[in-house]
């Protein structure tokens, strides 16, 4: 099967660091992504990472590491817009063209 | 340029009626994917359409739900004979290809069924 992991939770203060981790199994993907997705709201593509290693965008970056089946989206400078849920998600590249999201993890910013 | 819509916002049916929900992909993209999202719950992919394809509907339930993607207008989801376990939060997204990773969500559906 194919399946991806997240922690279900985190909570972290302002203007620190946090990471979030994404374990998954999969017999192969194109890449990994990461979403954010504020409480009634849409999700909205964060970051993609298609090979190994550490891809930065601003405050964010994602980590991928196919041998490890791991992954981790890292927040820094975290602000109280930050609060919301994040996702993972991978596009399988076994046939067909659906993307498999993990169930969130769902990240509180205190002051 | 107008992001992904979809109508309406809210809808709310009783058990044993139609549910349609509308998507109209950005401008320029012909790939639409929709979703189904339970509260406290990750997106379940439920079908992938180009326009007048259906690519990939291996997350559509068998019976009453169905979709399309026609060459004019928006996308359509269509579930009959709604039952209360339908109630969710549908999302649809679009892309420009097949070979474009991210996906630009709409605002979603809330389906409440009564």
């Amino acid at each position: 099967g194919q399946s991806l992991e997240q922690p279900s939770e985190v909570t972290a203060v302002e203007g620190a660091i946090v990471q979030i981790n994404c374990t998954y199994q999969t017999s192969g993907f194109y890449g990994l992504s990461w979403y954010q997705q504020h409480d009634g709201g849409a999700p909205t593509f964060l970051s993609y990472n298609a090979l190994d290693g550490l891809e930065e965008t601003g405050r964010f970056s994602s980590f991928l590491s196919r041998s490890d089946s791991y992954g981790y989206l890292l927040l820094q400078e975290l602000q109280m817009k930050d609060s919301a849920s994040y996702f993972c998600a991978v596009s399988p590249n076994t046939g067909g063209f659906k993307t498999i999201f993990g169930a969130g993890t769902r990240l509180f910013v205190k002051a | 340029n107008a992001g992904v819509m979809q109508n309406p916002r809210h809808l709310v049916r009783r058990r044993g009626q139609e549910a349609r929900l509308r998507c109209s992909p950005m401008k320029g993209h012909s790939h639409v994917y929709w979703y189904r999202q339970l509260p406290e719950e990750g997106l379940k992919f439920m079908v992938y359409l180009q326009k007048e394809n259906i690519i990939d509907e291996s997350g559509m339930p068998k019976e009453r739900f169905s979709a399309e993607f026609p060459k004019e207008g928006p996308s359509i989801l269509r579930i009959q004979q709604v039952v209360r376990g339908d109630s969710a939060a549908y999302f649809c997204a679009s892309s420009p290809g097949t070979s474009e990773y991210e996906q630009f969500f709409g605002p979603g559906t809330r389906l409440t069924v009564l």
